[in-house]
């Protein structure tokens, strides 16, 4: 049983493009997170999205960010027009029913 | 108040030492209670859950104080493997989202 993926693990872009981060989750699991690390902080909730739905969108910044998880593949949490605050590790996690959240390895995002 | 506060560090120990970590959390409607590692630049993985009636897992100890809004973790006996970043993590309930501290980054030296 694969664990939660996430690809690409690092991700780099300038300045006003677009960024795309993939999650998987685990086999089973229909509830995915999406936390941001930013340099020498701890992880912020973003989002909490279950197949085809968004649960709690509280943590998502107003504009630029936007997430979905598609009844078939995986979630994606989509950044446009990116600028370097954006610059930041990206942490999914997966959860069913109200067991343990298993972490991705995250994406790295570098913007130049 | 940041709704979970812990110890900024860091910490540096010899091998052997027993080091206590310290958090502490705003919100009183808080469900569930963890402690994660953060190993460099990777993901957080679950080290263990706290219950109010303390919970012991090998060389590690985490108790739960609801009246204080209080969590610690206890390692004896550290070890080099265990330096890390450990983080105090916060169910609110809900939606389950985790609230995450800032950490508190251990070395341990030979």
């Amino acid at each position: 049983n694969a664990g939660v993926m996430q690809n690409p693990r690092h991700l780099v872009r300038r300045r006003g493009q677009e960024a795309r981060l993939r999650c998987s989750p685990m086999k089973g699991h229909s509830h995915v997170y999406w936390y941001r690390q930013l340099p020498e902080e701890g992880l912020k909730f973003m989002v909490y999205l279950q197949k085809e739905n968004i649960i709690d969108e509280s943590g998502m910044p107003k504009e630029r960010f936007s997430a979905e998880f598609p009844k078939e593949g995986p979630s994606i949490l989509r950044i446009q027009q990116v600028v370097r605050g954006d610059s930041a590790a990206y942490f999914c996690a997966s959860q069913e029913g109200t067991n343990e959240q298993f972490f991705g390895p995250g994406t790295r995002l570098t913007v130049l | 108040r940041k709704e979970v506060e812990q110890d900024p560090g860091p910490f540096n120990v010899p091998e052997g030492a027993t080091v206590a970590f310290n958090c502490t959390y705003s919100n009183s409607a808080s469900q569930s209670f963890f402690w994660y590692r953060q190993d460099c630049r990777k993901e957080p993985k679950l080290l263990m859950s706290v219950y109010s009636s303390g919970n012991e897992d090998g060389r590690f100890t985490a108790q739960l104080n609801r009246a204080s809004q209080y969590i610690s973790l206890l390692i004896r006996d550290s070890k080099l493997s265990d330096s890390a970043t450990y983080l105090c993590v916060v169910n609110m309930g809900g939606s389950e989202k985790l609230v995450f501290g800032k950490g508190t980054k251990l070395t341990v030296n030979p």
